[in-house]
């Protein structure tokens, strides 16, 4: 089975200042690793993705994020933030084999950017 | 190219009540999800249709099902409403059952 854990349910950070979202995940398998975001009314939008190649993954809109295995981390970072990216962000796991396309996700993290 | 979309944007309903959302998915893709999203909460995974076929399910009660049609669009049927089934229904499309999830708008659902 699937788990994933997010740390801190809102995140609060001054305009141009490092975002740091943290993810830790469980899975028996080798996973695969997203993240959404999710703005107010709208449906989920994938930032990125892991898929075993690169540990480093770029995403859209400057984001970034770090496979660990050793800390069965996939943190989310940005080096500056917008106010734009004021949302909410949710990190899932898939497994393979006969999990197929079913996402875990967590239970999300609200970025508050302030001026 | 139109992405996936969901119908209805909102629906309030009473306990016990039947409810039918639909959903289209994003142009060449045969695989739909769908999921549950309580307030505050992530998605839960509610089931997966590929092939006209529940392919996997999560961890609901039959009170839902869902059907696919041959154009790929689907539907998800929630029988005998109970308030805690208030939540917002993201549908999710796919190339095959292993391709990324687009996720439509979702279907706000209010049981009174």
């Amino acid at each position: 089975a699937q788990s994933v854990t997010q740390l801190g349910s809102h995140v609060s950070v001054s305009e141009g200042a490092l975002v740091l979202l943290r993810c830790n995940y469980s899975s028996s398998v080798p996973p695969y690793l997203f993240w959404y975001v999710q703005y107010p009314n709208q449906g989920l939008q994938l930032l990125l993705k892991y898929t075993s190649a690169a540990t480093l993954v770029k995403g859209i809109n400057g984001f970034e994020a770090e496979f660990k295995k050793s800390e069965t981390s996939f943190h989310l970072t940005k080096p500056s933030a917008h106010m734009s990216d004021a949302a909410e962000y949710f990190c899932a796991v898939r497994a393979g084999g006969t999990s197929y396309g079913k996402l875990t996700f967590g239970q999300g993290t609200i970025l508050t950017v302030h001026p | 190219d139109a992405g996936v979309t969901q119908s209805p944007t909102h629906l309030i309903k009473t306990r016990g009540q039947q409810v039918t959302l639909r959903c289209s998915p994003k142009s060449g893709h045969d695989t739909v999800s769908w999921y549950q999203q309580a307030l505050g909460q992530g998605p839960q995974f509610i089931f997966q249709y590929y092939e006209e076929e529940e392919r996997q399910r999560g961890n609901f009660p039959d009170r839902f099902s869902g059907h696919q049609f041959p154009n790929y669009s689907s539907e998800l049927n929630v029988n005998a409403l109970l308030l805690g089934d208030s939540a917002l229904y993201l549908c999710a499309s796919s190339l095959n059952r292993l391709g990324e999830q687009f996720f439509g708008p979702g279907t706000r659902l209010t049981v009174l």
